[in-house]
């Protein structure tokens, strides 16, 4: 049940632009985008229900496409502050939600000046 | 500032010896999260309470044990710690109306080591 991130790592220098998938072998209801820096707790950037939307957050945006169980985030033109580990989560469910979601294993990404 | 609140932050419990984790939010959240994460691994999910409905995950093992007196306490007991239960507790909260998901706030974790 656990989704597949990919890539496992990036590094970036900082203006550069990136991609993070997520994809999932069940139905979605919901995929969810977090991103947590060292010792720290992951923070919130952004949830996506079923139905294709597409959400935006200054300079990070994400898609879901709901047919292929499948999420990415898109970060453009990245700042030395993107760094950090970015996990989605997904919560299984077609017409009913689960409530709850199940993180992937994250991506690292690293910016360099 | 409405937030989660984990106590203590660190703690050091001997093999085999009885520890609980403490977690309290300000949020008047109707759900909250146990997770544990241990080293560049994914947050994993140990368990849920929605509302006073307890939910446990199946591979959760028995040895993790949770009590929610009130919404804005929940608590979670180690029996017996072995040297693989040393990880970040991180606790979550989320205000879910059933309809619609909404964003888990995290508390900053306790750090567990078993010795």
């Amino acid at each position: 049940q656990q989704p597949v991130q990919s890539p496992q790592a990036v590094i970036l220098r900082e203006g550069e632009d990136a991609v993070i998938n997520c994809s999932s072998s069940k139905a979605l209801y919901s995929v969810h985008w977090y991103r947590q820096k060292h010792g720290e707790a992951p923070v919130f950037l952004m949830i996506l229900l079923k139905g294709g939307e597409q959400k935006g957050h200054e300079k990070i945006s994400a898609s879901f496409n709901e047919k292929k169980q499948q999420s990415s985030l898109y970060l453009t033109a990245s700042q030395l502050s993107y760094s950090g580990t970015y996990f989605c989560g997904t919560e299984i469910g077609s017409e009913n939600r689960d409530d709850k979601i199940i993180f992937g294993k994250g991506t690292r990404l690293h910016i360099l000046p | 500032d409405a937030m989660v609140i984990q106590n203590p932050r660190y703690q050091v419990t001997q093999f085999g010896k009885p520890v609980t984790l403490s977690c309290s939010q300000t949020l008047n959240h109707n759900v909250m999260y146990w997770y544990q994460q241990k080293s560049s691994q994914a947050p994993k999910l140990l368990f849920h309470y929605y509302d006073k409905d307890f939910n446990n995950e199946a591979d959760t093992p028995d040895n993790f044990q949770s009590r929610r007196p009130n919404t804005s306490f929940c608590f979670l007991d180690i029996r017996s710690p072995g040297l693989g239960d040393a990880a970040m507790y991180l606790c979550a909260t989320s205000r879910d109306s059933g309809r619609l998901p909404y964003e888990q706030y995290f508390g900053p974790g306790t750090r567990l080591t078993v010795t």
